[in-house]
């Protein structure tokens, strides 16, 4: 059971452009949203993270969008640049009580930011 | 610090062996995690700790057991390998609050092959 859907699986774009990677999920106990950046041969590193008590969080060119009522969240990458090229993971967690922060990911999205 | 180290970096072994994945870190954190990363289902937890003596099973925890000893090391048993277990394992740790969300921190990951 994936309760986390992420998509897309694999992005393009041209640098200088926008990368958006969106995040459904099904948990309406989750409190808290992070994005992690991953690139290859190394563990993901946390990049951005949200809880719902705010619709949006910018981080120099990275932002959150959420949507609580529609169980979304996405990540935009403005200005995307080469070194932006890595594997994105959405994750959500029930941030307290007995979930202890147990993180539930997203499949994955690679994006390829082009010169 | 040298936060989350894990070895080995890479392991093969034969379907029926056993060994043991090493996770250890220095930042004194009473949460550790083990993940397993498989292509395009994201990392799913396979097991985790809240602290020296606990430990709890995640979402995929069949043919894998873990112990804490410590609260600096967090070792991760294959108890007789399969090929269903090729992945590439993560060990993750961060501080715990029963409120609020902490960033967990990932190790470089070992890359395991079962033939």
């Amino acid at each position: 059971q994936q309760q986390v859907k992420q998509s897309p699986q694999s992005l393009i774009v041209q640098k200088g452009g926008i990368s958006i990677i969106n995040c459904a999920y099904e948990n309406t106990a989750f409190d808290y949203f992070p994005w992690y950046q991953q690139f290859p041969g190394k563990g993901p590193a946390l990049l951005i993270a949200i809880r719902p008590d705010v619709s949006e969080k910018k981080e120099g060119r990275f932002t959150i969008s959420f949507n609580k009522s529609a169980k979304q969240f996405s990540l935009h990458i403005m200005d995307s640049q080469p070194g932006d090229s890595a594997t994105y993971f959405c994750a959500a967690s029930n941030a307290g009580g007995t979930s202890y922060g147990k993180l539930t990911f997203g499949q994955g999205t690679i994006l390829t930011v082009h010169p | 610090n040298a936060g989350v180290t894990q070895t080995p970096k890479f392991q093969v072994l034969k379907t029926g062996q056993s060994m043991t994945l090493q996770c250890a870190q220095d930042m004194n954190h009473e949460y550790m995690s083990w993940y397993r990363q498989d292509p395009g289902m994201g990392l799913r937890l396979i097991h985790y700790s809240v602290g020296a003596g606990i430990t709890d099973q995640g979402e995929v925890p069949n043919g894998y057991n873990v112990s804490r000893s410590t609260t600096e090391d967090f070792p991760l048993r294959l108890l007789s390998a399969a090929p269903s277990q090729t992945s590439v394992y993560f060990c993750a740790s961060s501080r715990l609050d029963i409120a609020l969300p902490y960033e967990q921190y990932f190790g470089p990951g070992t890359r395991l092959t079962v033939t």
